[in-house]
């Protein structure tokens, strides 16, 4: 069974300018997630979608961060304009269902520096 | 919302040895608990789950955890640890209804051959 994949898999930008992640969960996850993983801290959710609707992005920074999932398989998440605290591991994950007892299955992560 | 407090960020250790990790959450309502390891140039993945029953479970590759609940505690325990335990180790928590993970800050563990 394939995982999770995402691309690219390391991004070097200036601050200001933009960026964009993809995300590929495995086949026939409905739920997806994007994770944010600063330098010695453990994963925070940013976005979680139910196919293609947002079911949680309280923690997303909104004015510059924008995610979405339009045909409910592959997503997409931006940054524009990137600061220099974007600087981390952007982490993909999928699960079959939201139910919470539902294992989690994480990509390899894109690994963003903001310069 | 939940939060998890894992301590002794970097543990070095020989092989051989007993590991034990650390993990505590805070929240008031019933939970589901989870430790995700990290090995080099691997992603996340899940090295065991808790939901209810038996507060003994057992994982992957000889780790265990035990969940009590009066200290809102979830440690995870390997008797002997090999130099392919080397990895990073993450207590993640949610709580029953809400998959929204919270996780810890990570335990880096390295084992000496």
């Amino acid at each position: 069974e394939a995982g999770v994949a995402q691309s690219p898999r390391y991004k070097i930008i200036e601050k200001r300018q933009s960026v964009a992640f993809w995300c590929n969960p495995i086949s026939g996850h409905a739920t997806l997630y994007w994770y944010q993983q600063i330098l010695g801290q453990g994963p925070k959710l940013l976005i979680q979608f139910q196919n293609n609707g947002v079911v949680d992005d309280s923690q997303l920074p909104k004015d510059r961060f924008s995610a979405e999932r339009l045909k409910g398989v592959d997503s997409t998440l931006k940054i524009q304009p990137a600061k220099l605290e974007d600087s981390a591991v952007y982490l993909c994950a999928s699960s079959l269902s939201p139910d919470s007892q539902e294992t989690q299955y994480f990509g390899p992560g894109t690994r963003l520096l903001v310069l | 919302a939940q939060s998890v407090s894992q301590h002794n960020h970097h543990v070095i250790l020989s092989e051989a040895a007993s590991l034990e990790l650390g993990c505590n959450y805070s929240y008031g309502g019933t939970v589901n608990l989870f430790w995700y390891v990290q090995y080099p140039g691997q992603h996340l993945q899940l090295l065991l789950k808790y939901f209810s029953g038996d507060p003994l479970v057992k994982g992957i590759k000889g780790f265990e955890a035990e969940f009590i609940k009066s200290k809102f505690s979830f440690n995870l325990r390997k008797p002997s640890v090999q130099w392919s335990d080397t990895a990073e180790y993450f207590c993640a928590v949610n709580a029953k209804g809400n998959n929204r993970l919270a996780f810890g800050k990570g335990n880096q563990v390295v084992v000496i051959p």
